[in-house]
Formats: structure tokens, sequence, C-alpha cells
């Protein structure tokens, strides 16, 4: 298993420019959510998705779009980048139900937006 | 107000010795799962332990535990016989199970960055 994958790894991107950050996951898991990780802070929740066509908004879903037309894959597009989208991206993927379900983490996209 | 707390920016460890990285937590639910997860500088997320709000025994894996009082709610993790592999963020994280059913969003605190020495 892949587990969960995240490209790119790296981009820099320029103020008003969109992108979608690509996220699959190979362990057939429901439940999908993006983060971000700003300095000093800990992961806040972007967006998640408790399966195929359904997704929500997280903590701080601001400036941020995502759909959920497979149970493998979550992109997240930004629209229109801003400066304050600069930070690194994690996609996280676990079963929906139950006591233990561990949050699966990739590896991260660190973005910057100039 | 704050979900997770951890008052530790920074810790510092001599190897081979134990560190306490102290977490609290804010909830009003009854069901609710605690996380500890690692993060070395090249920036993945490692899973470390975790603690149900049910469970009646304190977490353990390994070298990790997790010192649960659910009174004072705190989730404090506590590394036994440090290793310099340690040195690393680490974050406390709450999953809050509203309605009984596992939603899997997590709220994390700052983190704590933890520095062994050798």
């Amino acid at each position: 298993n892949a587990g969960v994958t995240q490209t790119p790894k790296f981009q820099v991107l320029k103020t008003g420019q969109s992108m979608t950050l690509q996220c699959a996951q190979d362990m057939n898991h429901e439940y999908m959510s993006w983060y971000r990780q700003d300095p000093g802070m800990g992961l806040r929740l972007i967006h998640y998705s408790v399966g195929a066509g359904i997704t929500d908004q997280g903590e701080v879903p601001n400036g941020y779009n995502v759909s959920r037309s497979t149970t493998e894959d979550f992109p997240l597009r930004l629209l229109s980048a801003a400066p304050s989208q600069t930070s690194v991206y994690f996609c996280a993927s676990s079963y929906f139900q139950g006591a233990y379900n561990e949050q699966f983490f990739g590896p991260g996209t660190r973005l910057t937006v100039l | 107000a704050q979900k997770i707390t951890q008052t530790q920016p920074g810790m510092f460890v001599q190897e081979k010795e134990a560190v306490t990285l102290d977490c609290t937590y804010d909830t009003s639910d009854q069901s609710y799962g605690l996380f500890w997860y690692k993060q070395p500088s090249s920036g993945e997320m490692i899973f470390l332990i975790y603690q149900g709000s049910y469970d009646e025994q304190n977490a353990t894996e390994g070298r990790y535990s997790l010192n649960f009082q659910k009174a004072r709610k705190s989730a404090n993790l506590v590394i036994s016989a440090s290793q310099l592999g340690d040195s690393a963020m680490y974050f406390c994280a709450m999953r809050e199970d509203a309605g009984g059913t596992s939603y899997g969003k997590l709220t994390f605190g700052q983190g704590t960055i933890l520095t062994v020495h050798p």
C-alpha cells in the first residue's frame, strides 16, 4: 500500500493564481481531510469528507474548495491564491467510525504564495 | 478558548532519561479520543499513541505512555529512555465524538519541540 500520497511536494504561486493540491489514498478509508500547518501553530482543519460526494468545512475553510468524486481522491483547490495561504498542507485519511480511528497523514505539500 | 493546550514550547532531556510532555484539553463531550503525533524535521506526521475517554487504563506503546487524568483533563505523553532520534516536534490532538460517531476531525495543540542531548 502506498498509504496517503500528496502531489506536489513543493509549489510556488503568485498572488491570484489558482492550483489544485492532489491527495490520494489506497486504504479504502471513508474519511479524508485537509489540514494546514503554520509556524508556531498546530495543524488546523480546512475541509473534510466522510465519503464520496460528501464534504464539509473545518476550522479554516475560506479560500479553499474541495470535492470528493471517488473514495480514493480528495483534491484541494485554491481558486485565487493569497500570501496568507503560504503554509504546509497535509492530507489525512481514516476509517469513518470506530473508537480507534488513527488518521494516516500524507507527506505534506509546502506552498509559498508570493 | 483553546481546546488543546501544550504549555511547553520547548523541552530538553538527556539521552536515556525520561521526559513528560504536557497536554490539557477542553471538551464537554463524554466520548472523545486523544492522540499524540511526532513530527521530525523531515516533516511527516507519525502517530504515536491513542487514549479513548472510556479507557480505564493508561495507553502504552513501547517507550511511549500516556498519563491520562480525566478529571484534570490532561493527557501527558511520557517518553522513557529518550533517544537522540526522539528529537522532534510533538503534537497532542483531540477527536470529539459528536453523537457517538467518530467523525475523525482532530483539533491539535501548538506542539512542543523536544531536544534530546547526548
